[in-house]
């Protein structure tokens, strides 16, 4: 079946370094791949996307190329801040773009935390 | 913009007690999910929902019922609350026809005593 792994947390950062969190995934076809963020108390948002191979996603300075050689799909900031701190879910869907109505599958995600 | 509301934001049961969460979308988006999410763990499929009158299962559906009579509405029965039910549910919705975007609800806090 399809899967999703991401890096353990909590992850601690100081202001302005570079992030990485890495995100690796079992699926067969073409899957779509989604980053979601969740603030304490809040639901999930969606962060960035990227639907083929190659393609990179990218939003409020994060960034993740989709890898289909390596089956990854990390997350990277090159400078983060103290209200980027929350959890970041990896995710994928596993229907072809535009079709099936089928549910995403989540990393079990991970927690970021920016010391100011 | 209201999105996805869930109510309530927080809920304590009784063993055995039963209950509904409820589930509104103004989007007017067809699909629509409910997940669970349980400590240090990435979110899982209970049941969704293409249309009216359209529900199936998904991961984990034991112990939920679910009914769709309107476009707008996807609620979320527990009949028998168990333990094992302590968690975060989260609702879900999405439009037909586009990559599997889904917007999410602020989430249901429950906990089964």
């Amino acid at each position: 079946g399809n899967s999703v792994t991401q890096m353990e947390g909590p992850v601690t950062l100081s202001e302005e370094a570079f992030l990485t969190i890495n995100c690796t995934y079992t699926a067969t076809g073409y899957p779509s791949l989604f980053w979601y963020v969740q603030y304490p108390g809040e639901g999930l948002q969606l962060l960035l996307k990227a639907t083929k191979a190659d393609d990179k996603g990218s939003n409020k300075g994060f960034e993740a190329t989709y890898r289909k050689e390596t089956t990854s799909f990390h997350l990277e900031k090159g400078s983060v801040q103290v209200s980027d701190s929350a959890v970041y879910f990896c995710a994928l869907s596993a229907s072809y773009s535009g079709g099936g109505a089928d549910g995403l599958t989540f990393g079990k995600g991970t927690h970021l935390i920016i010391q100011p | 913009n209201a999105g996805v509301t869930q109510t309530p934001k927080f809920r304590i049961l009784k063993i055995g007690q039963s209950m509904t969460l409820q589930c509104t979308q103004d989007m007017n988006h067809n699909y629509m999910y409910w997940y669970r999410q349980d400590p240090g763990m990435g979110l899982k499929l209970i049941y969704y929902s293409v249309g009216a009158g359209i529900t199936d299962k998904g991961e984990v559906p034991n112990g939920y019922n679910v009914s769709r009579s309107t476009t707008e509405d996807f609620p979320l029965r527990l009949e028998l609350a168990a333990p094992s039910q302590t968690s975060v549910y989260f609702c879900a919705s999405r439009d037909t026809g586009t990559v599997n975007i889904q917007y999410f609800g602020a989430g249901t806090r429950l906990s089964v005593l």
